[in-house]
């Protein structure tokens, strides 16, 4: 069974453009959840999809949009780039109800210069 | 809202000596919790997932355990070798947060050899 799949990997941006980042969730799985980690603030959530909808929204400036399309996969957006959007950003799948475990992938790395 | 915490944030010990590592969190109404592990620069590897009405949970070297009504978490590592260096980490998916994950900032272990 594949796991999550994140692509790209790697990815460096100058600071004004948008970018666009993708997740390819477990088969089956309905649920994805979008993290940015960052060295001094940790985890933190940005929003989760479920069945094409935004189920929940962590608290990031309107430049941060997401979507979910029908066979589950979801993109994240990031438009006007700063520099401290530069972070490791990690996609969750889920099955989707609330006690099942949460599958990561192995990440964007996103720079801005 | 559900503040998780994790104690020690750094832990090195000698090749063979068992770890033991602390989660706590403040909303004891909780769905599940989870332990992770990540290795520099990677995603998240879900280690052990308890349901909020089992009190441990098992996997080989692994062990982990659960009170709810004190709102703690621990994770035993039996045997370390060099190769559990990492970062672990909980989350907690409550109601009191959207059921989305909460997570500690995570303890990072080095195993001397």
């Amino acid at each position: 069974k594949a796991g999550v799949t994140q692509t790209p990997r790697y990815l460096i941006k100058t600071r004004g453009q948008q970018v666009t980042l993708s997740c390819s969730p477990i088969s089956g799985h309905r649920s994805v959840s979008w993290y940015q980690q960052t060295p001094g603030q940790g985890l933190q959530f940005l929003f989760e999809y479920f069945s094409e909808t935004q189920r929940n929204k962590g608290n990031f400036p309107g430049r941060f949009s997401g979507r979910q399309f029908s066979n589950s996969r979801s993109e994240m957006n990031v438009s006007t780039l700063e520099l401290g959007d530069s972070a490791l950003y990690l996609c969750a799948s889920s099955p989707g109800s609330a006690n099942t475990e949460a599958f990561f992938g192995q990440g964007t790395r996103l720079t801005v210069v | 809202k559900q503040e998780v915490t994790q104690i020690p944030a750094a832990l090195s010990v000698p090749e063979g000596e068992n770890l033991v590592l602390n989660c706590s969190f403040t909303d004891s109404a909780i769905y599940n919790l989870q332990w992770f592990r990540q290795d520099p620069g990677k995603g998240l590897t879900s280690l052990l997932l308890i349901q909020s009405s089992q009190r441990e949970q098992t996997s080989g070297r692994l062990n982990a355990s659960l009170d709810k009504s004190s709102g703690r978490s621990t994770l035993y590592i039996a045997a370390s070798q060099p190769g559990d260096s990492a970062t672990y980490l909980c989350a907690v998916r409550s109601r009191s947060n959207d059921y989305k994950l909460s997570f500690g900032a995570g303890t990072t272990v080095t195993v001397r050899a």
